[in-house]
């Protein structure tokens, strides 16, 4: 089945713990993206590649990373959490031209 | 400042009944407009994508119009059923050379009852 496939769906840390949210497609997409989502806000690019070892800035990059080794795989890390970095993450991929993105099932996170 | 705006926010209506979700976008230059929706704690399905030339387009239950003279668009949901209950997304790209910009409305919550 193609798909996006995140890991973990729900966590909760503390602030300053480095933590990273795995991400993995099998349609041998090139464009995959990470997106947060918050309470009336729509949908917010972080990162986005284009291809392997092609890493963008999104809109709100600030407190993230990303890195893309091999075409199937975009981690995001955050390297010191923060409360403000509480969300719902979602990891997207797509193939190039206008092709719509797959979404993956997203990731809760909470920082206390 | 490229911007989707959806309404209304939320709505209940009773299964079977009909509705209509709109968009408005200011976005530009524009490329294609699409749907999607997004099961609570799920991500976002992509239902219908419509291009510049095109003004309805239908998938199932749901039709999709836009009208890019005045930057609008619908989302028509004919016969609602339970799991329709969902939020559904307006999202506008943009292209400008080799890059594509995706903005994001902020979705119309759709509650269906029996």
């Amino acid at each position: 089945e193609a798909q996006v496939t995140q890991n973990p769906r729900y966590l909760i840390t503390v602030t300053g713990k480095k933590l990273t949210v795995t991400c993995s497609q099998n349609m041998n997409h090139e464009y995959m993206s990470w997106y947060r989502q918050d309470p009336g806000l729509g949908l917010r690019q972080i990162y986005y590649s284009m291809n392997v070892e092609v890493t963008d800035k999104g809109d709100v990059p600030e407190g993230y990373k990303v890195s893309r080794k091999e075409k199937r795989n975009f981690p995001l890390i955050l390297e010191s959490p923060s409360p403000n970095q509480t969300s719902l993450y979602f990891c997207a991929s797509r193939q190039g031209g206008t092709g719509g993105y797959t979404f993956g099932s997203g990731t809760r996170l909470t920082v206390v | 400042k490229n911007q989707v705006e959806q309404s209304p926010q939320s709505l209940i209506i009773l299964e079977g009944k009909n509705c209509t979700l709109q968009c408005n976008y200011t976005v530009s230059p524009f490329s294609n407009l699409r749907w999607y929706k997004q099961d609570t704690g799920r991500g976002p399905v992509s239902l219908t994508i419509m291009t510049f030339s095109e003004n309805t387009k239908s998938n199932r239950r749901y039709t999709a119009t836009l009208d890019a003279d005045t930057k609008q668009s619908s989302l028509h949901i004919t016969a609602s059923q339970l799991s329709d209950s969902a939020s559904y997304i307006c999202v506008v790209r943009s292209n400008t050379g080799t890059a594509s910009k995706l903005t994001f409305g902020t979705g119309t919550r759709l509650q269906v009852t029996l």
